[in-house]
């Protein structure tokens, strides 16, 4: 099965509000990714995070990951209808060497205007 | 620099059929993988590769065989499709180390099975 869990599957929120999604495992991460996919498009990298409790920002997007290292999420604020796609969490399964990268199930948002 | 390219991009296959998805980068990537993806599934590892010659098994392989002849190509076989095996197929790849590094995806292959 998955090595993290992702929730919630499916968000849909007015333009303007914000948005979390949020990953978490059962065992400690080397690190986590996240990507963006586009309706009909492919899954985009959005950003690493390596370090116990770093936080990231990319404009409206902001990257966390737990002190523990076995969560981490992703927050938009004030939601756009550019923000529409599924985001996914992704991570090494094993060791950093074993080159296995598994994705969380994702979650959806839709953005009404 | 094309990046990941998938060939077919769609393709519609009778049950028992067999079929090859051609997965190629031009960014001398060690790490290749094959991922389906499936409404509320999520993308599911199939196969991938570490290196030239190499594969190994993902979280859900069975019915698909893979082959790394050479650093820049991953092809995916499906050697008697089923109707389960409709989905869309991304190939991704991504540069080797000890570190993790960003993957890089493919456009995808929509795959239907009748």
């Amino acid at each position: 099965g998955q090595q993290v869990m992702q929730i919630p599957q499916y968000q849909h929120v007015q333009e303007g509000e914000d948005f979390t999604t949020y990953c978490n495992s059962s065992t400690t991460l080397s690190n986590i990714q996240w990507y963006k996919q586009r309706p009909g498009g492919h899954p985009v990298f959005l950003i690493q995070l390596v370090k116990s409790g770093e936080v990231k920002k990319q404009k409206r997007l902001t990257f966390q990951f737990g002190e523990a290292k076995k969560n981490s999420s992703l927050h938009i604020t004030a939601t756009q209808t550019t923000d529409v796609g599924t985001y996914f969490c992704a991570v090494l399964h094993g060791s950093s060497n074993t080159g296995k990268l598994i994705f969380g199930q994702g979650t959806t948002l839709q953005v009404k205007p | 620099n094309a990046g990941v390219t998938q060939t077919p991009k769609f393709r519609v296959l009778k049950t028992g059929q067999s079929m090859t998805l051609l997965c190629a980068q031009d960014m001398n990537h060690e790490y290749m993988y094959w991922y389906r993806q499936d409404p509320g599934m999520g993308l599911r590892l199939i196969h991938y590769s570490v290196g030239e010659g190499t594969t190994a098994k993902g979280e859900v392989p069975d019915g698909y065989n893979v082959s790394r002849l050479k650093k820049q190509n991953f092809l995916l076989g499906l050697e008697s499709a089923a109707p389960s095996q409709t989905s869309v197929y991304f190939c991704a790849s991504r540069r080797g180390g000890p570190a993790n590094t960003e993957a890089f995806f493919g456009q995808g292959t929509r795959l239907t099975v009748v």
